[in-house]
């Protein structure tokens, strides 16, 4: 099993520019979540979800959006980037009140 | 709001000596607390979680309601155990979700 696979590991931006950052499971979770981690404030939850359709937004949702159109993928959208957007990127899936399964990350750099 | 505070960034001491990393939060009900950790290069990994009890490379952290503390503890640092920890309570009312709030990570560097 690969576990949590996410593409691309690092990606430059221009400001006002549009990506996709890609997040895949095999373990047929049903959540799965999104992070962002930035120095000092930890990892802080974007978009979330409960299954397949399903979504809800998290603690810093604002200039992202989500769709999980299957229950392995979970892609994340970054509609206008900004320099805020700076951060390094990490997608999670789990059971219920399990142990929480991170890909590898994605290092995004927004000039 | 709901709160999980680390206060220390950095903690460093020498190999062999005892570590405790704090982790308090603010929730009044019993929560599943988890320890997550993420070396050098690779992802975060689950620790270990306060309803197994079990001691996990030597980690303990217990819970104590009544000061709503969850510290990490270790008699004897070695150095593979230099990491960066995240202490993570369940978010309040998420019910069975699994949604986690992640504290401000604790980086630990044993010195030889």
């Amino acid at each position: 099993n690969a576990g949590v696979t996410q593409t691309p590991k690092f990606q430059v931006l221009k400001t006002g520019q549009s990506m996709t950052l890609q997040c895949a499971q095999d373990m047929n979770h049903e959540y799965m979540s999104w992070y962002r981690q930035d120095p000092g404030m930890g990892l802080r939850l974007i978009h979330y979800s409960v299954g397949a359709g399903i979504t809800d937004q998290g603690e810093v949702p604002n200039g992202y959006n989500v769709s999980r159109s299957t229950t392995e993928d979970f892609p994340l959208r970054l509609l206008s980037a900004a320099p805020s957007q700076t951060s390094v990127y990490f997608c999670a899936s789990h059971e219920g009140n399990n142990e929480q399964f991170f890909g590898p990350g994605t290092r995004l750099t927004v000039l | 709001a709901q709160r999980v505070t680390q206060p220390e960034k950095l903690l460093s001491v020498f190999k062999g000596a005892p570590v405790e990393l704090k982790c308090n939060y603010s929730y009044s009900g019993s929560p599943e607390l988890f320890w997550y950790v993420q070396y050098s290069r690779q992802r975060l990994q689950l620790l270990l979680r306060h309803i197994s009890r079990e001691s996990i490379k030597g980690f303990t952290a217990d819970l104590n309601k009544g000061e709503t503390s969850f510290h990490l503890k270790k008699p004897f640092a070695q150095e593979e155990d230099s990491a960066m920890y995240y202490c993570a309570p369940p978010l309040h009312g998420s019910g069975n979700t699994g949604k986690l709030i992640f504290g401000q990570g604790t980086t630990l560097q044993v010195k030889p």
